[in-house]
């Protein structure tokens, strides 16, 4: 069954430094998404894109965050000058159509730990 | 009134016994409505939509009540396997999580 990819499985950065994770989505999936989960609390939408577009971000993604589609398969994140609170599973996920036809399928994480 | 709001157990249930989760929502203009499981610190893998009319899969049934906002997920004759966290969450596009509840199934 395809699945989503996330690399690295765990990053360990210094605070202020910039990261960048990755996700390689389900082939034929055009809509994607990035969420986190801070340890012992729920997972939070940061942001869907479509069409080489943001469609709608949360408030936690700020100027910080970026993300971007740099070819035909990778979708990245980016955090510019990372905090201690950025410290969480980052979870990239994918569906085939709109949320309201098809579920998205989560990558197995990243863990960040900002030091 | 809290976007989603599960119970967040723990349920200690016996093996084989019958176990249900409520989650209630309040954003009743959602389209789509999903149960998923997580392991402790593994991703969220998708159990099952849920429904208008109610589904089924196996040992697994989901209901969507829109009248009272909330969805259901009924899990019988439960298996060592089932204990994880039961995540609701519904969207039109994002999806909004609930906390979880925590399962456990007791041999």
């Amino acid at each position: 069954e395809p699945e989503v990819t996330q690399t690295p499985s765990h990053q360990v950065t210094q605070m202020g430094q910039e990261v960048i994770l990755r996700c390689v989505p389900i082939s034929n999936h055009l809509y994607f998404y990035w969420y986190r989960q801070i340890l012992g609390q729920k997972v939070e939408f940061l942001v869907s894109f479509y069409n080489n577009e943001i469609s709608e971000k949360s408030e936690i993604f700020d100027d910080q965050f970026s993300v971007e589609r740099p070819d035909g398969s990778n979708f990245t994140l980016k955090i510019r000058s990372t905090k201690l609170e950025d410290s969480a599973m980052y979870f990239c996920a994918s569906s085939h159509e709109g949320v309201w036809n098809q579920p998205q399928h989560f990558g197995d994480g990243t863990r960040l730990s900002i030091l | 009134r809290k976007e989603v709001e599960q119970d967040p157990g723990p349920f200690n249930v016996p093996e084989g016994a019958t176990v249900a989760f409520n989650c209630t929502y309040s954003n009743s203009a959602s389209q789509s409505f999903f149960w998923y499981r997580q392991d402790c610190r593994k991703e969220p893998k998708l159990l099952m939509s849920v429904y208008s009319s109610g589904n089924e899969d196996g040992r697994f049934t989901a209901q969507l009540n829109r009248a009272s906002q909330y969805i259901s997920l009924l899990i019988r004759d439960s298996k060592l396997s089932d204990s994880a966290t039961y995540l609701c969450s519904f969207g039109n596009e994002k999806l909004t999580f609930g906390t979880g509840t925590r399962l456990t199934i007791i041999p």
